[in-house]
């Protein structure tokens, strides 16, 4: 069974740095490309950033890019996303996802991160 | 950038009704477009991928059609278990969500 647990969340305030961290099992993780999804309280999805199998691509959308890392790190099974410059609009609960041809088909439960003094 | 124009926001229904929610791509993204059902305080549940293809397990109530921008989802029968939000996703070049639709009860 595929699961995918993610710790790290918490409060932090503006101007810090937080990692997020998510333990795949059920799957030969490093087979896959691995995904970060965010949710503001009460507002939608938004994709956060993409990694290949061997970590040697990354992607991110301009909300985020050059102040997010995401790695893995494939002896592990775990996926990281390091925040820095954290600003309020980053208070999210943050999923790790499986990409399968691109479209997410597994979810972890989430942790939440909010940003604040 | 692709955006996703989802409709509506919300959406009314009594059991049993049929319900279409619609998103619209500002490009074409060739029906790289998958539907997610989530419920309060889950993860986000895959239904439909590749505009039209039924993930396992997702009820044959659900269905998904389109091409080029224009894209739709629509319930039959709704029943309580689909009390939920809904979102589309473009994962043509990377990923946009639609703002999501709000289904509840009438």
């Amino acid at each position: 069974e595929v699961q995918l647990v993610e710790s790290g969340g918490g409060l932090v305030q503006p101007g810090r740095s937080l990692k997020l961290s998510c333990a795949a099992s059920g799957f030969t993780f490093s087979n896959y490309y691995m995904a970060w999804v965010r949710q503001a309280p009460k507002k939608g999805l938004e994709w956060v950033a993409t990694i290949s199998t061997s970590g040697s691509r990354t992607y991110y959308p301009d909300s985020v890019k050059g102040r997010f890392t995401i790695s893995r790190d494939n002896a592990k099974s775990s996926l990281y996303l390091q925040m820095n410059s954290l600003k309020s609009e980053d208070t999210a609960t943050y999923y790790c996802a499986r990409p399968l041809n691109h479209y997410f088909d597994y979810w972890g439960q989430g942790v939440m991160v909010t940003v604040s003094s | 950038d692709i955006q996703m124009t989802q409709s509506p926001p919300s959406l009314s229904a009594s059991l049993g009704d049929k319900v279409t929610i619609t998103c619209q791509a500002s490009q074409n993204i060739n029906k790289y477009i998958a539907w997610y059902q989530q419920k309060p305080g889950k993860a986000p549940r895959l239904l439909i991928r590749y505009t039209s293809t039924l993930e396992s397990g997702t009820p044959s109530r659900f269905s998904g059609s389109g091409s080029g921008r224009d894209y739709s989802f629509s319930i039959s029968n709704v029943e309580s278990e689909d009390i939920a939000s809904y979102y589309c996703l473009q994962y043509d070049n990377l990923y946009t969500f639609g703002a999501g639709t709000k289904l509840e009860l009438k």
